[in-house]
């Protein structure tokens, strides 16, 4: 499983876009890129996957640059209750997910 | 929208005793999963479930553990005798495909406190 890095924190405005980074350079091409959060001590939580195209669901948008090294969660209108760590993780399908420390974002009012 | 419940929520037991922490997965899927996060550190994969046999497990999962699916609906993990250390939240997750790849949903947790 490719390595991740994603900053430690963010902080971002209630109501504008978090963007939230992640390196993946070692990703290999049958490695999807996912994301999870984590709110408080709660279950991870999906919020979106990818493997080459950019996606979107009604939680965020994921932007995965053309090379697959890096990719942008965007939540496009945060509020406070998107306070949480997000955890950027690439894994082949069907492998177990190897959570890392994550991102603490903090949605501020 | 489909759940995974665990219970208990909260279980205090003094070191030495045995814990069954219990899930129930999200009805049609077929693969398991145990998580556990010690306060304060990263969410760690104790072991994957398919098939009714363990498909993977992970260095802490030692002899002291032990998963089962006794029904068709529960599946259970075994601490036969807790140490301290095993106090941690414990998620229990299951696994379906979503857009061509595995997603997992986690239950709430369990935390398991160990006197």
């Amino acid at each position: 499983d490719a390595k991740t890095t994603q900053p430690t924190s963010m902080d971002c405005a209630e109501g504008r876009a978090a963007n939230l980074p992640c390196n993946h350079s070692t990703i290999s091409g049958n490695e999807y890129v996912y994301w999870y959060r984590q709110i408080h001590s709660q279950g991870p939580q999906y919020i979106i996957h990818g493997l080459k195209n950019n996606e979107t669901n009604e939680m965020a948008s994921l932007i995965i640059t053309e090379d697959r090294k890096s990719s942008t969660l965007i939540l496009p209108h945060a509020t406070l209750r998107d306070t949480a760590v997000y955890y950027c993780i690439a894994e082949t399908s069907g492998s177990r997910l190897t959570f890392g420390e994550g991102t603490q974002l903090t949605v501020n009012p | 929208e489909p759940e995974v419940t665990q219970t208990p929520s909260h279980q205090v037991t003094q070191m030495g005793q045995e814990v069954i922490l219990r899930c129930v997965p999200i009805s049609n899927h077929l693969y398991f999963y145990w998580y556990r996060q010690i306060l304060g550190q990263k969410v760690e994969f104790l072991v994957s479930f398919y098939n009714n046999e363990i498909s993977e497990k992970s260095e802490i999962f030692d002899d002291q553990f032990s998963v089962e699916r006794p029904d068709g609906s529960n599946f259970t993990l075994k601490i036969r005798s807790t140490k301290l250390e095993d106090s941690a939240m414990y998620f229990c997750a299951s696994w379906d495909i979503v857009s061509g790849a595995n997603v997992l949903t986690f239950g709430a947790g369990s935390r398991l406190t160990v006197l």
